[in-house]
């Protein structure tokens, strides 16, 4: 069964520190892989996706990601953080046949000053 | 550009009263997707259009569930007879076809009281 597994519910870091948040995903096929950020009350904003070729991405707001087919993971990182990245992040897995999407349980960054 | 839209953004309705929400797409995109997203977890697909067609209904929960898009733009989710276990944010996303990323409105906060 497609599914993805954010192993950390919580992750608190200092302004300013690195971060790398962990998504581990489940598919049968190639997957396309995406990371969004939902602040408090709001939609999801995409942050990066992965659909083919180079590895590693690059997405806004400074985050990149890289996708390791030998591990199914696709972790989130960031070189320093911000305050204003505080928020829940999700990582998905798509598109499937009708392109929709699998979301992970979500992680909460708190960023401490 | 303006990006997805939805309404209302809080909705309050007593148990077993009809609700309808609604989701205005970016303009041309084809693809329009429903998500549930229960407190603390992250979004569950709910169905898809492709333009006017309902190509996967796969993750409405009941038969009180049901949504259209009759000219291929606006869509509109109804519940039937609410129940307590429908509260949720309910979000929309559009995208450009089935397998380019999907762009999430704000989402509607259903409380069932």
């Amino acid at each position: 069964a497609q599914s993805v597994t954010q192993p950390d519910i919580h992750i608190t870091v200092s302004e300013g520190a690195s971060l790398e948040l962990r998504c581990n995903y489940s598919y049968g096929a190639t997957p396309y892989l995406f990371w969004y950020v939902q602040s408090p009350g709001q939609g999801l904003q995409l942050l990066l996706k992965y659909f083919s070729g180079d590895t590693l991405v690059q997405g806004i707001k400074g985050f990149e990601a890289e996708f390791k087919r030998s591990q199914s993971s696709f972790n989130l990182r960031k070189p320093s953080v911000h305050w204003s990245d505080a928020a829940e992040y999700f990582c998905a897995v798509g598109p499937g046949n009708t392109g929709k999407l699998i979301f992970g349980q979500g992680t909460t960054l708190q960023v401490k000053p | 550009g303006a990006g997805v839209s939805q309404s209302p953004r809080y909705k309050v309705a007593k148990r077993g009263q009809d609700v309808a929400l609604r989701c205005d797409p970016i303009s041309g995109h084809v693809s329009l997707f429903w998500y549930q997203q229960a407190l603390g977890q992250g979004p569950e697909f709910l169905t898809y259009f492709q333009n006017e067609a309902q190509l996967d209904k796969s993750g409405l929960p009941s038969d009180r569930f049901f949504a259209e898009r009759p000219e291929g733009s606006v869509s509109t989710l109804k519940i039937q007879r609410t129940q307590q276990e429908d509260s949720a944010v309910y979000l929309c996303a559009s995208a450009r076809d089935t397998h380019y990323e999907q762009y999430f409105g704000p989402g509607t906060r259903l409380t069932v009281t």
